[in-house]
């Protein structure tokens, strides 16, 4: 059973700097990985995925590496900014094709950006 | 971008009711549906899978009973939850594909009393 792991579960820095967001996975066999942002009493929102064959993809400030073979992603996020301040879900795909393929989700990384 | 739309946004309802949500992709058409609940400091848990004119199908260990999911449509996905009790008080969400992303509802909070 796939199992999603996020670390730190809870962050908060001030207004500007860097932050490492991680995510881990017990199965390497994905079919891709999301990053989602998700307000308080809110939907998610996309903000990026990777393909199982990519390494990393960008939007903006935000950069997300996957590495695969390790079950590991990485997200960087360059100068962060109140409006920030979310909880961050990543979350992969079961391989296509094997039924349903609905997301794994790990439990996230409550993020506040002070200003 | 595409949009799916969820309502109710929130319901309080007694113990022994039934409550319907309902998830539509406003601007495409989704063969597939998903259904997630989410109790607090949890991740989000996969229900089930809602196919367009063929039976759900359940994750194990979700009563498909209790959790009777219609997709009649292909922007239309409901999910009722039948004789509700206080711990099926969760956040529900639902998520439709367009190409290869998942876009989410912005969720529905029930509170069973």
């Amino acid at each position: 059973k796939q199992e999603v792991t996020q670390i730190p579960a809870a962050l908060s820095v001030p207004e500007g700097e860097n932050l490492v967001l991680n995510c881990s996975f017990t199965d390497s066999a994905i079919y891709n990985l999301q990053w989602f942002r998700q307000d308080p009493g809110k939907g998610l929102t996309s903000l990026l995925l990777i393909q199982s064959s990519q390494r990393e993809q960008t939007s903006g400030r935000l950069n997300a590496s996957l590495d695969k073979s390790s079950g590991r992603s990485t997200s960087y996020i360059a100068a962060s900014q109140p409006g920030d301040s979310a909880t961050y879900l990543c979350a992969v795909r079961r391989r296509a094709g094997g039924g349903a393929d609905g997301l794994t989700f790990g439990k996230g990384t409550h993020l506040i950006i002070q200003p | 971008g595409a949009v799916v739309s969820q309502h109710p946004s929130r319901v309080i309802c007694k113990s022994g009711t039934s409550v319907k949500i309902e998830c539509r992709s406003l601007d495409f058409q989704a063969t597939t549906m998903f259904w997630y609940r989410q109790f607090p400091k949890q991740s989000l848990m996969l229900m089930a899978t809602s196919n367009e004119g063929s039976k759900a199908t359940y994750e194990q260990g979700v009563e498909k009973d209790k959790f009777l999911i219609n997709h009649a449509s292909l922007t239309l996905s409901t999910l009722t939850v039948t004789s509700a009790h206080p711990e099926d008080s969760s956040f529900y969400i639902c998520s439709a594909r367009f190409f290869e992303k998942l876009f989410f509802g912005s969720g529905t909070q029930l509170s069973v009393l």
